[in-house]
């Protein structure tokens, strides 16, 4: 089983409409968790931490539930650049950053 | 401020020819990690080096090997290269080694290695 494991997608989404995924996670010796976004053919760059309290960044919300070893990932009225592929990360011991396979998700008008 | 740079952007090697790709990190930022990405995958962890010295390997083979200069920049070598090293190479570098809290990682545009 991979250390973390997401829904490869597409997520076909309306422009304005709300998606959300998630992603599943191995080993709760994880310390950090983050969602980083990824356009087709660039480097990922960081879109937010991600905490057990919950934590809003404008139109995104992200959720981890340790006891269930998931993060999840709420996009709300999507726009058009919204599309790229998202990757789930954990973050272990020093800087060793383990990621998920990304979910690609695609807002069409 | 100049971000993560790296170098070449892209190259194209032959079966069993060596490359070496370069990093220089954010300026102030001590410590380099290294990234394979192969299309349609998820980046891999390959190194991370602090201060000059190796802190954590990933499950790359010993064809893999990286170091890090006194600027803090760093190389990473391949030798003896397959078909399947053609990838994206991610470098990101951070403030600092790790530990606590969300160091953040900063990633350069990578160096798009094909191998024929």
């Amino acid at each position: 089983r991979k250390e973390v494991e997401q829904d490869p997608g597409p997520f076909n989404v309306p422009e304005g409409a709300t998606v959300a995924f998630n992603c599943t996670y191995s080993n709760s010796a994880s310390q950090s968790f983050f969602w980083y976004r990824q356009d087709c053919r660039k480097e990922p760059k960081l879109l937010m931490s991600v905490y057990s309290s919950g934590n809003e960044d404008g139109r995104f919300t992200a959720q981890l539930n340790r006891a269930s070893q998931y993060i999840s990932l709420l996009i709300r009225d999507s726009k058009l650049s919204d599309s790229a592929t998202y990757l789930c990360v954990k973050k272990a011991a020093g800087n060793k950053l383990t990621f998920g396979g990304g979910t690609r998700v695609l807002v069409k008008p | 401020d100049a971000g993560v740079t790296q170098s070449p952007t892209h190259l194209i090697k032959t079966r069993g020819q060596h490359v070496t790709l370069r990093c220089s990190p954010i300026s102030g930022h001590k410590s380099v990690s290294w990234y394979q990405q192969v299309l349609g995958q998820g980046p891999q962890f390959i190194f991370q080096y602090y201060e000059k010295e190796e802190r954590g390997r990933g499950n790359f083979p010993d064809r893999f090997s990286a170091r890090q200069f006194p600027n803090y920049s760093s190389e990473l070598n391949v030798n003896a290269l397959l078909l399947g090293d053609s990838a994206l190479y991610l470098c990101a570098s951070s403030l600092e080694g790790g530990g606590t809290g969300a160091n953040v990682l900063t990633f350069g545009a990578g160096s798009r290695l094909t191998v024929l």
